[in-house]
């Protein structure tokens, strides 16, 4: 039980356009959900936090207009990057986590590209 | 701030024993988790420790000491699959029980 998925798995996208990664809960109501970003050889970075139905809480430095997060539902989150930069590419994560526990769940990552 | 360190990288035999060592420094505490990811993948849970103590979990067994802000990960009967990145990683008390993670470990398993 308690399985993330991530879509896409890798994009290759051209600077300037957008890309939406979406984060589901595959057997669980995930409360919150968390978005990190890993750079290579680096640990991961949290972006954001979001609650379904709710406004994400972003962390210090990260850019709400441009890393713009949805918790539409209990099992749904998305990620949409605007208008990307080659700077924008790196791995990005998503975990859920259910009401009942602290642990959180890991998606299996997007690899984003900006070329 | 919050400040979790762990040594950069670790090279170990196979068949030996290793200990990943993680401290914190961190505004409030709820818990401590140990991570596996290899490259390329995403983090998979290890170990979870919230009171003073050691949890053992097979090959794995993870430490706590909340008064030392100290923590280890143990590995016993090294396997070469155990090359990885080791991250520890902390729960903050409020704000949605976010994770802080430590720098991470890397791991390397040698015949």
């Amino acid at each position: 039980g308690a399985v993330v998925s991530q879509h896409p798995s890798w994009v290759i996208c051209k600077s300037g356009t957008s890309v939406k990664i979406e984060c589901r809960s595959l057997d669980f109501q995930a409360t919150t959900m968390f978005w990190y970003r890993q750079f290579p050889k680096q640990s991961l970075m949290l972006m954001a936090t979001s609650n379904e139905g709710s406004k994400a809480t972003y962390e210090q430095g990260v850019e709400k207009d441009k890393f713009l997060i949805n918790h539409a539902s209990l099992t749904l989150s998305t990620l949409t990057v605007t208008s990307a930069h080659p700077e924008d590419s790196s791995f990005y994560i998503c975990s859920a986590r259910g009401a009942w526990a602290y642990e959180q769940y890991f998606g299996p990552g997007t690899r984003l590209t900006v070329t | 701030g919050q400040n979790i360190d762990q040594p950069t990288e670790m090279t170990a035999t196979e068949g030996a024993i290793v200990q990943i060592n993680c401290t914190y420094q961190t505004s409030g505490f709820n818990g401590l988790f140990w991570y596996q990811q290899h490259a390329g993948e995403a983090p998979t849970f290890l170990s979870y420790n919230v009171l003073d103590g050691l949890e053992e979990k097979g090959r794995f067994s993870s430490f706590l000491s909340r008064s030392k802000g100290y923590s280890y990960l143990l590995l016993k009967e090294l396997q070469m699959k155990d090359s990885a990145s080791y991250l520890c990683a902390v729960i903050l008390t409020g704000g949605g029980n976010k994770l802080t993670f430590g720098t991470g470990t890397q791991l390397k398993v040698e015949l």
